[in-house]
């Protein structure tokens, strides 16, 4: 089965640097990479998410790229702000199966 | 719109009780998914349904755990006997067929003592 791998567990930057959080997964057939932000008592909400035939997607401070052959995708968070920090997740999956396997996520702490 | 939601939010209960968790889906989702997370393992998929059929129970540790969806709206995790290792968030969550995202209600937080 899908197994993600995620780096690193724990993260600090200091506000207006950038964050970089990578993610590898195992399944070639899995085609649609979503990231979840995690805030604290909550559930994960989704970001942003990738699929197999884009290499790279922004969305204003945040940006996913994705390399199929070598199997990675990464998070990338700009301008980092306090409101950032929280629990980020990467996870894969087959499409619309919809049945995601999560890396065991990055605790991001943005220090003003 | 309202979210997918879970009850209750909070449960503190001794070991060897029984335990039941619901959750209601968005409503037009028809795929449900129960989840687990704890420090150590993260975010575990225990269990979906897809339009009220379990498709994947692979993720359930063990026979105290079952878990049922009656209807479209309506989905129970329930742990019996349950016990302290149990402890940890179980997480609800939908997604409308044929779409990629899940959206996850805010959790049970379980305790067992």
């Amino acid at each position: 089965g899908e197994n993600v791998e995620q780096h690193p567990s724990t993260l600090s930057v200091q506000e207006g640097d950038s964050a970089v959080i990578k993610c590898t997964y195992s399944d070639s057939a899995s085609n649609y990479f979503p990231w979840y932000k995690q805030e604290l008592g909550k559930g994960p909400q989704l970001i942003i998410d990738i699929r197999s035939n884009v290499g790279e997607k922004k969305d204003q401070r945040i940006a996913v790229t994705l390399n199929k052959t070598a199997k990675h995708f990464s998070l990338h968070i700009t301008e980092t702000q306090p409101e950032d920090s929280a629990v980020y997740f990467c996870a894969a999956s087959r499409g619309s199966q919809g049945n995601l396997i999560f890396g065991k996520g990055t605790k991001l702490s943005v220090k003003p | 719109d309202a979210g997918v939601i879970q009850s209750p939010r909070h449960e503190v209960t001794e070991m060897g009780q029984e335990v039941t968790l619901r959750c209601k889906p968005i409503s037009g989702h028809n795929s449900l998914f129960w989840y687990r997370q704890t420090m150590m393992r993260g975010l575990e998929l225990l269990i979906y349904f897809n339009n009220n059929v379990p498709i994947d129970d692979s993720g359930m540790p063990e026979d105290r755990f079952s878990a049922k969806m009656p209807n479209a709206s309506f989905s129970t995790l329930k742990i019996q006997p349950s016990e302290p290792r149990d402890s940890a968030v179980y997480f609800c969550a939908s997604i409308l067929g044929g779409g990629n995202t899940i959206y996850f209600g805010e959790g049970s937080w379980l305790t067992v003592v």
